[in-house]
């Protein structure tokens, strides 16, 4: 069974104080794996794609890479806009649908 | 943005009773999905649609169905609603293999 893991599951930052989000994940082949935003009451945004070990993508403060076993979202000098729960998800080539699996997610907050 | 629009954004209704959310999209999109998000277990698949009149179940799929007669237009509905159906549901939209789902802002459910 695909299973993804995302840690910690909530996070208080110091607005400058850098910090990395983890998504492990065991699945049985990888197509991609997509990182989303969500802020309260909103449907997820989406981030970044990563579809191989050793990719990384870049967006403002924040970057994306992955492993053959996990990601990470690097957060680099966070400021408190940052502030909101961090989804990742895989997507398998079984199945059909282009379906994915998501985390549980990060809650990260970022304070003055 | 994507253009995608949920509605209703909310709704109060009472147990055994009939429910249908709607999802519309103007990026003419070939899949389109349904999830339900509740604490503690992410976003799970209901229903996905491939294609007009082409669905199939996801993860969570007892006690909904869905229809799709128009590119644009997704139903899931909730034939006798029940308590445990109380959730937040997004619908999701994507363009095809490897391709990032892009999320409507949600229906906030309550089942009382």
């Amino acid at each position: 069974e695909d299973q993804v893991t995302q840690s910690p599951e909530a996070l208080r930052l110091q607005e400058g104080e850098s910090s990395s989000l983890n998504c492990s994940y065991t699945v049985s082949g990888l197509r991609g794996l997509f990182w989303y935003r969500q802020d309260p009451g909103k449907g997820p945004e989406f981030l970044f794609t990563l579809y191989s070990a050793g990719e990384e993508k870049e967006k403002e403060r924040l970057k994306a890479t992955l492993t053959k076993k996990e990601s990470f979202l690097h957060i680099t000098a966070p400021k408190p806009e940052d502030s909101a729960t961090y989804l990742c998800a895989v997507q398998v080539p079984t199945g059909g649908g282009n379906k994915l699996t998501f985390g549980t997610g990060t809650q990260l907050k970022v304070e003055l | 943005d994507a253009g995608i629009t949920q509605s209703p954004r909310h709704k109060v209704t009472e147990t055994g009773t009939p429910v249908t959310l709607r999802c519309h999209q103007t990026e003419n999109h070939r899949y389109m999905y349904w999830y339900r998000q509740d604490p503690g277990h992410g976003l799970r698949l209901i229903h996905y649609s491939y294609g007009v009149k082409d669905t199939d179940k996801g993860e969570v799929s007892d006690g909904y169905s869905v229809s799709r007669s128009k590119t644009e237009d997704f139903l899931l509905t909730l034939e006798s609603a029940t308590s445990s159906q109380t959730s937040v549901y997004f619908c999701a939209i994507g363009a095809g293999d490897n391709q990032p789902q892009h999320f409507g802002d949600g229906t906030r459910l309550s089942i009382l």
